[in-house]
C-alpha cells in the first residue's frame, strides 16, 4: 500500500544540536509534500511545504526540508534546535492525480524532545 | 475567530451511544476534511467536502460514521453506536479549493468510548 514512513519515532537532542528527521513516501507520481508540527497542547500547524521548483524549502522557525525525487524523500532539518522545538512532527503527502481531492497521507509522526 | 474551531474538545461516550462532533472552518474555505488520529499515530483521512458536496468518503471506517455539511460551512461528523475502537482524536481541516492548498487544522475533539 502507498504510505509515508517516518523512520525516527522518538528523538532526544540537547539544545544547539542539529536535527534531521527522515520522511519517505512510496507513491511514484507527482506529489505535494508537507511537514506539520504539533506543539504540546496545540493543534497541527504547517511548518513548510513543497509544491514545485527549488527542492530545498525553507519554513518557519529555521526549519528546512529537501525534496529528493530519486529517493522519494523529504527530510526535515534544522541546524541548531531549541528547547521550544520540543513537539511532534508529521510528514504528509498529497498525491496529485486526476480526481484526487487533496487529502493528506500522514506518516506516524516523530516525537522530538529537546533537553535544555 | 481566524482559525478552525471544533467542539466539543473532549467527549466521553458509553459504548453504543451516538455522538456528534462539530467543525467550524475558516470563513471562505471551500474545502473541508475530517481525519481520525489514533494514539501514537498520524492522522488518517476520513472524508472530504467541497462546499456542501461530500466528494470523498473513502476513509470512513464503517457505515456507523456519517458526515454532513448542509450549507457549505459548518460540518458535523456523527458516529452511531460508538465502539471502543472509535476512541481517537477527530481532526477537522479546511482549505481553499485548489487541491494542493495548505490545510489548516482545528484543535480536534478527543473521543473516549468506555
Amino acid at each position: 500500500a502507498q504510505s509515508v514512513s517516518q523512520h525516527n519515532h522518538h528523538v532526544i537532542l540537547s539544545e544547539a544540536a542539529s536535527l534531521e528527521l527522515g520522511c519517505n513516501y512510496s507513491y511514484g507520481g507527482t506529489v505535494n509534500l508537507f511537514w506539520y508540527v504539533q506543539y504540546p497542547g496545540q493543534h497541527l500547524q504547517l511548518l513548510l511545504k513543497y509544491f514545485s521548483g527549488d527542492p530545498l524549502v525553507k519554513g518557519i522557525k529555521g526549519f528546512e526540508a529537501e525534496f529528493i525525487k530519486s529517493k522519494f524523500s523529504f527530510n526535515l532539518r534544522k541546524p541548531s534546535v531549541q528547547w521550544s522545538d520540543t513537539a511532534e512532527y508529521f510528514c504528509a503527502v498529497n498525491k496529485l492525480f486526476s480526481g484526487n481531492t487533496g487529502k493528506l497521507i500522514f506518516g506516524q509522526g516523530t516525537t522530538l524532545q529537546v533537553k535544555p | 475567530g481566524a482559525g478552525v474551531s471544533q467542539s466539543p474538545r473532549y467527549k466521553v461516550a458509553k459504548r453504543g451511544q451516538d455522538v456528534a462532533l462539530r467543525c467550524d472552518p475558516i470563513s471562505g474555505h471551500v474545502s473541508l476534511f475530517w481525519y481520525q488520529q489514533a494514539l501514537g499515530q498520524g492522522p488518517e483521512f476520513l472524508t472530504y467536502f467541497q462546499n456542501e458536496a461530500q466528494l470523498d468518503k473513502s476513509g470512513l471506517p464503517s457505515d456507523r460514521f456519517f458526515a454532513e455539511r448542509p450549507e457549505g460551512s459548518v460540518s458535523t461528523l456523527k458516529i452511531q453506536r460508538t465502539q471502543q475502537e472509535d476512541s481517537a482524536v477527530y481532526l477537522c481541516a479546511s482549505s481553499l479549493p485548489s487541491r494542493g492548498d495548505t490545510q489548516y487544522f482545528g484543535p480536534g475533539t478527543r473521543l473516549t468510548v468506555l
